[in-house]
């Protein structure tokens, strides 16, 4: 079992329509979760964190995190066309690794 | 301006040449990072340094080598370079392994 998992994709989503993006990871020991979002040929550029069980909200981004299903998730409501990207899900696992998983490519479709 | 470099943005060379890929940091940041992204695979962490003189082997750390001499510089150096190494490589530098991390623009390395 891969230590962070997440769907490739692609994932496509009509335009203003909610994106749905899962993570999982495998050591409940994981302390901080991380969402990047990577355009073609760019480098990673954060998202959203969290830390503590629940939802955090930044403008029309959600992440939600669930430790006792060992899932972190990211919403983007109203979806545009710039959301277009792959995004990375990043774990700091208990032994204090950041540990990347492989992406999910999300296109939204006009 | 905040921001992580690095040189060169693109580099093609043949197997067995040594090479250097510098990377700076502004920020005054005690962690830095290098990492490999390959498709399907994701980012792999090569080498990462928690502070000056301070420096360890992330998840795919064969046939590279790192330096921490000053806080804002870590270069990443290929003594052998082999085909098996081309990749799209990434410098990320962070206040603490817990934050945030901010990257580089790449660089994508050929070997031939």
């Amino acid at each position: 079992q891969k230590e962070v998992e997440q769907n490739s994709g692609p994932l496509s989503v009509p335009e203003g329509a909610i994106a749905s993006l899962n993570c999982t990871y495998s050591d409940r020991g994981s302390q901080s979760f991380f969402w990047y979002r990577q355009y073609s040929g760019k480098s990673p550029e954060l998202i959203m964190f969290i830390y503590s069980n629940g939802d955090k909200e930044d403008g029309r981004f959600t992440a939600q995190l669930n430790k006792a299903s060992q899932y972190v998730s990211l919403l983007i409501r109203d979806s545009q066309p710039s959301d277009s990207a792959t995004y990375l899900c990043a774990v700091m696992l208990g032994n204090e690794k950041l540990t990347f998983g492989t992406g999910t490519r999300l296109t939204i479709i006009p | 301006e905040a921001q992580v470099t690095q040189n060169p943005r693109y580099l093609i060379t043949v197997t067995g040449k040594k090479l250097t890929v510098t990377c700076s940091q502004n920020m005054n940041h005690e962690y830095m990072s290098w990492y490999r992204q390959d498709p399907g695979l994701g980012l792999r962490q090569i080498y990462y340094s928690m502070n000056v003189e301070v420096t360890d082997k992330g998840d795919v750390p064969e046939g590279y080598k790192v330096s921490r001499k000053e806080k804002r510089n870590f270069p990443l150096i290929l003594e052998s370079p082999s085909p098996n190494q081309t990749s799209l490589y990434f410098c990320a530098s962070s206040p603490d392994r817990y934050y945030e991390q901010y990257f580089g623009p790449g660089t994508r390395l050929t070997v031939t």
